[in-house]
């Protein structure tokens, strides 16, 4: 199975950016193509996809919202960061039959 | 508006079987894939597998021999059986709409299963 890694947590500023950074074990695109995806979760709520494909924003999300990356190394960016968005996110990779997600990163407040 | 709803027991013994039933309105299960993911305590998500338009199925090998995903399009439903449960199947449980069968769009709200005696 590919395994995605994620650092735990990130300490933001309201205001400031958010970097929240994942590494696959393996590749996880297709030519062109960017089998990850983000997702925020909130307590006792489910996931919402945020980014799918690498860099694709779903639809109702936030334009400070992005994503990055290619090959091993992915990015989800908040830029600027307001309280609202104060959860967990996970990357989740589909170049395998068998998906995997990141172990989840908190964005907590500094 | 797609919406998913998560039913069914919160708490299994031991060796017996888990079943949930997932209820889609707003959007028909014979259009594109339909699954279950779980999230321990320790956040850790698993992706469990789906069943596509057609009916077929696709699972975790982690969990083949123990899983199955069935539907009933004229209720607009699909069900996870977990056979042989043990505690480590403790989780809350989502069903999801799996887009071009690669990311979940639409999630249900989740459904604590708790395996206990």
């Amino acid at each position: 199975d590919i395994v995605l890694t994620q650092s735990p947590v990130l300490a933001v500023s309201l205001g400031q950016r958010a970097t929240i950074s994942c590494r696959a074990s393996q590749s996880v695109s297709i030519s062109s193509i960017n089998l990850m995806h983000w997702y925020q979760q909130k307590p006792g709520q489910q996931p919402k996809l945020l980014i799918y494909r690498a860099s694709n924003l779903a639809s109702g999300i936030p334009a400070r919202f992005s994503g990055s990356g290619s090959g091993t190394d992915f990015t989800l960016t908040i830029d600027p960061v307001q309280a609202d968005d104060i959860a967990a996110y996970y990357c989740q990779q589909s170049r395998e039959s068998t998906w995997t997600f990141g172990g989840g990163t908190k964005l907590e407040l500094k | 508006e797609v919406q998913l709803q998560e039913s069914g027991p919160g708490l299994v013994k031991p060796s017996q079987s888990l079943s949930l039933t997932c209820s889609v309105t707003g959007y028909s299960i014979t259009s594109n894939y339909w699954g279950w993911i779980r999230k321990f305590p320790g956040n850790k998500m698993e992706w469990m597998g789906y069943i596509s338009y057609s009916g077929s199925t696709s699972y975790n090998p982690s969990l083949k021999s123990r899983i199955s995903i069935t539907r009933d399009t004229s209720k607009n439903q699909f069900f996870l059986q977990l056979n042989s449960v043990t505690t480590e199947d403790t989780a809350t449980y989502y069903c999801a709409r799996y887009l071009r069968a690669n990311y979940g769009d639409y999630w249900g709200q989740g459904v604590m299963v708790t395996v206990s005696s």
